[in-house]
């Protein structure tokens, strides 16, 4: 089974600030990594996603993520962020085998502030 | 492309109540998954489904809830009777079958308020 902890409930950051949001799993098998993003009264949308290969991975809207396997993480990072990236954001992980879902983290609220 | 189509968009309705929540999944994807998002829980997996046949139900929290796929292109969740612990946004989403690397497409969920 696969669990995942979203450090921080709630981030606030001025805009054209840097972010990191952090997020951390746990799993006894290889994983799939995934962050979406969620506007308000919107459903999840993908944000960006790990399968294999390069540790970095860059998503829309100039998000990227780094997979470290040593320390089970997989942070979200956006170098200078805009008014429009205020939302909620969810890690997820899944299983590489079989029909195994996503499991969600219980999301990170970021606040863009002028 | 038309996404995930979920209807309606909000629903209030009196405990007791029997509730129908439907969702019309984009067209080719063939798995199906039924979530439930509250301030308390986040989001919490209720169901899913491949080629219209449910894989894991363990995530419905009790007989109230139950959750058909007659066809490809539909599915609906019920909740017979309602109370207002079940008060929550209710999302559908939707990918293609072929491992846990496809990605899941949401819908704009249904918020429902039972009072």
């Amino acid at each position: 089974a696969q669990s995942v902890t979203q450090l921080d409930s709630q981030v606030p950051v001025f805009e054209e600030a840097p972010v990191e949001l952090r997020c951390n799993y746990s799993s006894s098998v290889s994983v799939y990594l995934f962050w979406y993003v969620q506007y308000p009264n919107q459903g999840l949308q993908l944000l960006l996603k790990y399968l294999s290969g390069s540790t970095l991975v860059k998503g829309i809207n100039g998000f990227e993520a780094e997979f470290n396997k040593s320390q089970t993480s997989f942070h979200l990072r956006k170098p200078s962020v805009h008014i429009s990236d205020t939302a909620e954001y969810f890690c997820a992980v899944s299983g590489r085998s079989g029909n195994t879902p996503l499991v969600f983290g219980k999301g990170t609220r970021l606040s863009v502030i002028a | 492309d038309a996404g995930v189509i979920q209807s309606p968009r909000h629903e209030v309705t009196e405990m007791g109540q029997e509730v129908t929540l439907r969702c019309k999944p984009i067209s080719g994807h063939n798995s199906l998954f039924w979530y439930r998002q509250t301030m308390m829980r986040g989001l919490e997996l209720l169901i899913y489904f491949n080629n219209n046949v449910p894989i894991d139900d363990s995530g419905m929290p009790e007989d109230r809830f139950s959750a058909k796929m007659p066809n490809a292109s539909f599915s609906t969740l019920k909740i017979q009777p309602s109370e207002p612990r079940d008060s929550a946004v209710y999302f559908c989403a939707s990918s293609l079958a072929g491992g846990p690397n496809q990605p899941q497409h949401f819908g704009d969920g249904t918020r429902l308020s039972i009072l």
